[in-house]
């Protein structure tokens, strides 16, 4: 069955560190997977997505994921934070499915930023 | 460019009324949908339209209706408002639906059942 896992809801980072977001997946297909970013108040942007191109996959903002299958993991990662960075990400996988696809997203990890 | 323009930005309703969510989007995407975000669940998926004249059900149907006359609207009615509807809703568009296209979000609507 397909499912998506953040496995911290909160993370917290002082300005200038790097920051790991971590995402498990489980999926019965080749998926395509996606990190999503919301800020405040706003609807959702895409800061990058994987498709079965290179398993290292760079986004907007310095941001970039590794897709590992041996792992089933697609953990977003940056390497130094920016105030501007604080704010919530979806890790999201869609999947192609008899009739359709399927799209699960993650429950969000909320990223604080301490300057 | 506009993108994908939702209203209201905020909306209050009393249990038992009715209300529609309005989504406009100006990109000629073929796929809309509608989303809602609850704590702690991420975005869960009310239903979606493939391109004028067809929708379909998606994770949490149940409560709402929809429609698509056209390419560029794709409006959320609730028929009778239910606590359990208190939350933020986002409408998202791509070009097509296939699994590697990007969603366009609006900016969300939340909405207050009391």
């Amino acid at each position: 069955a397909q499912s998506v896992t953040q496995l911290d809801s909160h993370v917290s980072v002082s300005e200038g560190t790097p920051v790991l977001l971590r995402c498990n997946y489980s999926s019965s297909y080749s998926p395509s997977l996606f990190w999503y970013v919301q800020h405040p108040n706003k609807g959702l942007q895409l800061l990058l997505k994987y498709t079965s191109a290179a398993t290292l996959v760079k986004g907007i903002n310095g941001f970039e994921a590794e897709f590992k299958k041996s792992e089933t993991s697609f953990h977003l990662t940056k390497p130094s934070a920016h105030m501007s960075d604080a704010a919530e990400y979806f890790c999201v996988v869609s999947e192609r499915r008899t009739g359709g696809f399927k799209t699960i997203f993650g429950a969000g990890t909320r990223l604080f930023v301490k300057a | 460019n506009a993108g994908v323009t939702q209203t209201p930005k905020f909306q209050v309703l009393k249990t038992g009324q009715s209300m529609t969510l309005q989504c406009a989007q100006d990109m000629n995407h073929e796929y809309m949908s509608w989303y809602r975000q609850d704590p702690g669940m991420g975005l869960r998926l009310i239903h979606y339209s493939v391109g004028a004249g067809i929708t379909d059900q998606g994770e949490v149907p149940n409560g709402y209706n929809v429609s698509r006359s056209t390419t560029e609207d794709f409006p959320l009615r609730l028929l009778s408002a239910a606590p359990s509807q208190t939350s933020v809703y986002f409408c998202a568009s791509s070009l097509r639906r296939t699994t590697n296209e990007k969603l366009f979000f609006g900016s969300g609507t939340q909405l207050s059942v009391l």
